[in-house]
């Protein structure tokens, strides 16, 4: 199973673009990467979902490079209410790993 | 709204006892995995069920234990339950027919003293 690496934190402010970077040395050839949202007692959202390239629909993009080593989730114009833990998982079976996410704090 | 309802959201027990969680999942949705979530950490994989059929297992001791209906609905047993074991428990459903988007519960918040 593919691990993945992304920062503990990070701090915003509205109004802006949030980039979130996420490593996955190990992925294999059938995995895809997905983020999730989670709000304070909440079960995760999905966000978003690519297996290359770049992905976007209407609250983020991400984007893959060729290799697929890494995947950044990018939140345009983010606000307040952004203000969450986000999870980027490598998906390719029945056990979905999360590992423990990036807290993102958007201040105005 | 995920259309995923779990019950009850939140629940005190005491060392020892027996817990059961209740999970509906969305429509048309085979396939209901469960996680644990404790303070402050992301989700861990307890197990998942697919055609009421375990179809795999993570790190979690045979106490934890589940089932799922033919409706796809599902439950989460937890036996002697652990000062440990408190924690917000998630259910997911998704549909292996369309891809693996987990679409999540709000989750049972157990407290066990």
């Amino acid at each position: 199973l593919a691990k993945t690496t992304q920062p503990i934190s990070m701090d915003s402010y509205e109004g802006q673009e949030v980039n979130i970077t996420c490593s996955h040395n190990n992925i294999a050839t059938n995995d895809y990467i997905t983020w999730y949202q989670q709000f304070p007692s909440q079960g995760p959202r999905f966000i978003i979902q690519g297996y290359k390239t770049k992905v976007t629909n209407e609250v983020a993009s991400l984007f893959i490079p060729a290799d697929r080593k890494s995947s950044t989730l990018s939140l345009p114009r983010v606000s307040l209410s952004d203000t969450a833990v986000y999870y980027c998982l490598v998906i390719g079976g029945f056990k979905t790993i999360f590992g423990a996410g990036t807290r993102l704090f958007v201040k105005a | 709204e995920t259309g995923v309802t779990q019950s009850p959201t939140h629940l005190i027990k005491t060392r020892g006892q027996q817990v059961t969680l209740r999970c509906s999942s969305q429509s048309g949705h085979n396939t209901v995995s469960w996680y644990q979530q404790a303070l402050g950490q992301g989700p861990q994989f307890i197990f998942q069920y697919y055609r009421e059929e375990e179809n795999g297992r993570g790190n979690f001791p045979p106490r934890f234990s589940g089932l799922q209906f033919p409706n796809y609905s599902s439950e989460l047993n937890v036996n002697a339950l652990e000062l440990d074991d408190s924690a917000l428990y998630l259910c997911a459903s998704s549909s292996k027919d369309v891809g693996e988007k987990l679409f999540f519960g709000s989750g049972t918040q157990l407290s066990v003293l």
